[in-house]
């Protein structure tokens, strides 16, 4: 299975601050990779596939980049409302596998 | 608007199965795979497998062979799947999602309890 490490675990940014989480694939997973973002009590929802393509009503401060194993998530400017926890996902190869996920505070 | 509305929270014996649903409205149910996915608290999110709503093909991951079977009804547009011999490591919420390699929209997923 590969493997998605994603760092770090917990981050706290200010309002306004630009905000970066990472994922390494234990092999290189061709841009197929996705971004999750999980408020509390709720289900995950889709931001970015394809490891930069902006999905659908997801605000434009998110993006996404990378390529071969890495990749990352940025948003450019810290919202209330971005406090969640995000995970990456590849879709490379059976079986689909997650990130251990990152819980992004308000500082 | 596309929507899963997943069936209510269960609590079961050890050793029990449950068969939990997942009712979909608002696009071509046959058109799309369907997922299901573990959380167990404070926990990573796993993959058990999909099913096709056209033909209800599956793929499973591995580790959820034998503890999960999924099927679906086209005529309601519902996906189920089936967990049996249960123990406390199968309590967990579980989700329904839409697509078979990124899951665009999910349902608000269930909490199962394992307990005697």
């Amino acid at each position: 299975d590969i493997q998605m490490t994603q760092s770090p675990a917990s981050l706290s940014a200010s309002l306004g601050e630009t905000v970066s989480i990472e994922c390494l694939a234990s092999e290189g997973i061709s841009n197929d990779l996705a971004w999750y973002q999980q408020k509390s009590g709720k289900s995950p929802q889709l931001l970015i596939y394809a490891a930069s393509r902006l999905q659908d009503g997801v605000p434009s401060r998110f993006s996404g980049s990378g390529s071969g194993t890495r990749y990352s998530l940025k948003i450019s400017g810290m919202q209330p409302e971005d406090e969640a926890d995000y995970f990456c996902q590849q879709s490379y190869k059976y079986p689909l596998t997650f990130g251990s996920g990152t819980k992004l505070e308000i500082k | 608007e596309v929507q899963l509305q997943q069936s209510g929270a269960e609590l079961v014996k050890p050793g029990a199965s449950v068969k939990l649903s997942c009712k979909t409205s608002g696009y071509t149910f046959s058109n799309y795979y369907m997922s299901w996915l573990k959380q167990m608290p404070g926990q990573n999110i796993e993959w058990i497998g999909n099913i096709y709503g056209g033909n209800g093909g599956t793929g499973y991951n591995q580790k959820f062979k034998g503890k999960a079977t999924l099927t679906v009804d086209k005529s309601s547009s519902t996906a189920y799947m089936d967990l049996s011999s249960l123990t406390s490591e199968d309590s967990a919420v579980y989700f329904c999602a839409r697509g078979g390699l990124r899951f665009d929209y999910w349902g608000q997923g269930v909490m199962v309890t394992v307990s005697s």
